[in-house]
């Protein structure tokens, strides 16, 4: 089955920076990626999300990057401000499946 | 904007009873799923629902869990004989078709501790 692996685990930024998160998958099935952001108390909320048939995708301040050949993908949140602060997810489906296979997580904290 | 809703946000059950999750999807969605996030741990896949059926189902998904839509607006996850490593967070979602095709939209979850 499928596997995500992200990068960093933890991550500290001051406001104003950018932070970049990696993920990288093992299914060459895999076809749709999105990131979900996670505040405290609630449940993962999708920011943004692409499609294997495109490799850039950005809205506002936040991109993200797919390679389909090195199997791995990336967020990019520039101008970095402190709502800005959660855990951040990547996730890869296949077409023919039903089942988000999600990474581990990474805490981002922007400091003001 | 649509919301995905779940009751009870925490619940509390000793080892081997019962318990009902429930979850209200946003209204014109047609495909539901479970999912559940140990503390400190990955989102975990349990199952997806679409047309009165399971359309998936993880290895986590044994004969201690199932699933049930009981009227047209609510959607269900039951576990049987609760065990204390099923104490996590519950996750219900939503889409409009298929995952690959419209994205998940989640709740913001049941904590369920087992003791």
């Amino acid at each position: 089955g499928e596997n995500v692996e992200q990068h960093p685990s933890t991550l500290s930024v001051q406001e104003g920076d950018s932070a970049v998160i990696k993920c990288t998958y093992s299914d060459s099935a895999s076809n749709y990626f999105p990131w979900y952001k996670q505040e405290l108390g609630k449940g993962p909320q999708l920011i943004i999300d692409i499609r294997s048939n495109v490799g850039e995708k950005k809205d506002q301040r936040i991109a993200v990057t797919l390679n389909k050949t090195a199997k791995h993908f990336s967020l990019h949140i520039t101008e970095t401000q402190p709502e800005d602060s959660a855990v951040y997810f990547c996730a890869a489906m296949e077409t023919s499946g039903s089942r988000l296979t999600f990474g581990e997580g990474t805490q981002l904290t922007v400091n003001p | 904007e649509p919301e995905v809703t779940q009751t009870p946000s925490h619940q509390v059950t000793q080892m081997g009873q019962e318990v009902i999750l429930r979850c209200v999807p946003i209204s014109n969605h047609l495909y539901f799923y479970w999912y559940r996030q140990i503390l400190g741990q990955k989102v975990e896949f349990l199952v997806s629902f679409y047309n009165n059926e399971i359309s998936e189902k993880s290895e986590i998904f044994d004969d201690q869990f199932s699933v049930e839509r009981p009227d047209g607006s609510n959607f269900t996850l039951k576990i049987r004989s609760t065990k204390l490593e099923d104490s996590a967070m519950y996750f219900c979602a939503s889409s409009e078709q298929g995952g690959y095709n419209s994205p998940l939209h989640f709740g913001n979850g049941t904590r369920l501790t087992v003791t």
